[in-house]
């Protein structure tokens, strides 16, 4: 089946710092997603892209069908950044079924 | 304009025991995903289901786990006969019918002790 993988795992960095989060997918996927889950395990919802660029903010994503990968940046990073990033990717052959990558874990500290 | 809801928030059961967990998705879909999260990992689909239909139950265990979607009120996960592996975030999710892009609720937390 299609693998989702993230990089890098885990990130630390001071508040005011940015950040380039990759996401690498084996195999043509319909859509993809971005969530930040928080340190309280909520879930929410960043990015629906399945190419192409979208900016929110302080963060934008970048997804590059044709190569398999997304990018998540995040600028002018703050405290509440903190929590795990993930991407999810939309199966060609299942238009409903995520698969997951095992996220980043970001750290931002005062 | 509330978004997923799901109910309770967190759960504990006994071994032996039923856990039933419910999720109304968000107004206006009509579909709603169930996922698993074991922590430190990401989730893993469960079942996808529409106003009284199934459409995927090929994540869900085939013993003692089942899921509904009547045409009223919640969808209901219902895992029986609880042991200690089925203790994770159980996360529901809904999508429009325009497309797939699914919001999710805030999760239950089921413990089995």
């Amino acid at each position: 089946g299609i693998q989702v993988e993230q990089s890098p795992p885990d990130l630390i960095l001071q508040e005011g710092a940015n950040s380039t989060l990759r996401c690498n997918f084996s195999d043509s996927v319909n859509n993809l997603q971005w969530f930040h889950q928080n340190p309280w395990g909520q879930l929410i919802n960043l990015f629906y892209i399945p190419s192409g660029t979208k900016q929110n903010g302080r963060l934008s994503a970048t997804t590059v069908a044709t190569e398999r990968y997304s990018l998540l940046y995040i600028s002018s990073s703050q405290t509440t950044d903190s929590g795990v990033y993930f991407c999810a990717v939309e199966r060609v052959d299942s238009n409903y079924q995520l698969i997951w990558g095992a996220g980043t874990k970001l750290i931002i500290k005062p | 304009n509330a978004g997923v809801m799901q109910n309770p928030r967190h759960l504990v059961r006994r071994r032996g025991q039923e856990a039933r967990l419910r999720c109304s998705p968000m107004k206006g879909h009509s579909h709603v995903y169930w996922y698993r999260q074991l922590p430190e990992e990401g989730l893993k689909f469960m079942v996808y289901l529409q106003k009284e239909n199934i459409i995927d139950e090929s994540g869900m265990p085939k013993e003692r786990f089942s899921a509904e979607f009547p045409k009223e009120g919640p969808s209901i996960l219902r895992i029986q006969q609880v042991v200690r592996g089925d203790s994770a975030a159980y996360f529901c999710a809904s999508s429009p019918l325009t497309n797939n892009e699914q919001f999710f609720g805030p999760g239950t937390r089921l413990t089995v002790l």
